[in-house]
């Protein structure tokens, strides 16, 4: 079965801090995918970032960076410079076979 | 705007009715799911069709049940509803079955 744990529930930093959320998952697929959804107060759910198992290269895309390794099964994501606009909720999400396995999420907080 | 519509946006109904989401997927995408968002399950994934056919389900209640017609829409119905169904049920939709999938807005349901 496969799993995904977010441990923090809540982080709460002042504008231009960095935020690093955890995400620890669990599978048996040698092929699957990793993904953040952010969930801000309006309620949708707004795709970030998309991994494969056979990529661990780690990448920067404007403030939003994240670190893959498989040898750990984590998969972090970190928010340079927050703004106030951050202020969410972050779910982690695993997949193999279409559906979505999410983690229960991690509010973020971002306070002016 | 992801381009997968919901409607309705807020639906309000009495325990033991009926009622009928909707969900059109983005332009070109063949598979849509379903998921259910409650404070005490988090996110569970629902159902999922791949071009008019059922590909996988999840915890979905024999209650429940959806179907995707050949303009690749979607239908969840849920019958004889009782409180615990409040939730907010979100569509998504992707171009193939291990593709990101991106999220309508959601429909909050409120059985009374």
């Amino acid at each position: 079965a496969q799993k995904v744990t977010q441990a923090q529930t809540e982080i709460s930093v002042v504008e231009k801090e960095d935020v690093t959320l955890d995400c620890v998952y669990e599978t048996r697929d040698t092929t699957y995918y990793l993904f953040w959804y952010k969930q801000p107060p309006s309620g949708e759910l707004v795709f970030l970032i998309r991994r494969n198992s056979f990529d661990e290269q780690n990448e920067i895309s404007g403030r939003y960076s994240w670190n893959f390794q498989k040898s750990t099964s984590s998969f972090n994501f970190t928010i340079t410079a927050s703004q106030v606009v951050d202020s969410a909720v972050y779910f982690c999400a695993l997949s193999s076979w279409g559906k979505l396995q999410f983690g229960a999420g991690t509010q973020v907080v971002v306070t002016p | 705007d992801s381009g997968v519509t919901q409607t309705p946006k807020h639906l309000i109904t009495a325990t033991g009715q009926r009622v009928t989401l909707r969900c059109s997927p983005r332009s070109g995408d063949l598979s849509v799911y379903w998921y259910q968002q409650s404070l005490d399950q988090g996110l569970q994934f629902l159902i999922q069709y791949y071009n008019g056919e059922e590909r996988a389900k999840g915890n979905i209640l024999e209650r429940f049940s959806a179907q995707q017609f050949p303009d690749l829409h979607s239908e969840l119905n849920l019958s004889s509803l009782e409180l615990g169904d409040s939730a907010l049920y979100f569509c998504a939709s992707s171009r193939g079955v291990q593709d990101t999938q991106y999220f309508g807005p959601g429909t909050r349901l409120t059985v009374l």
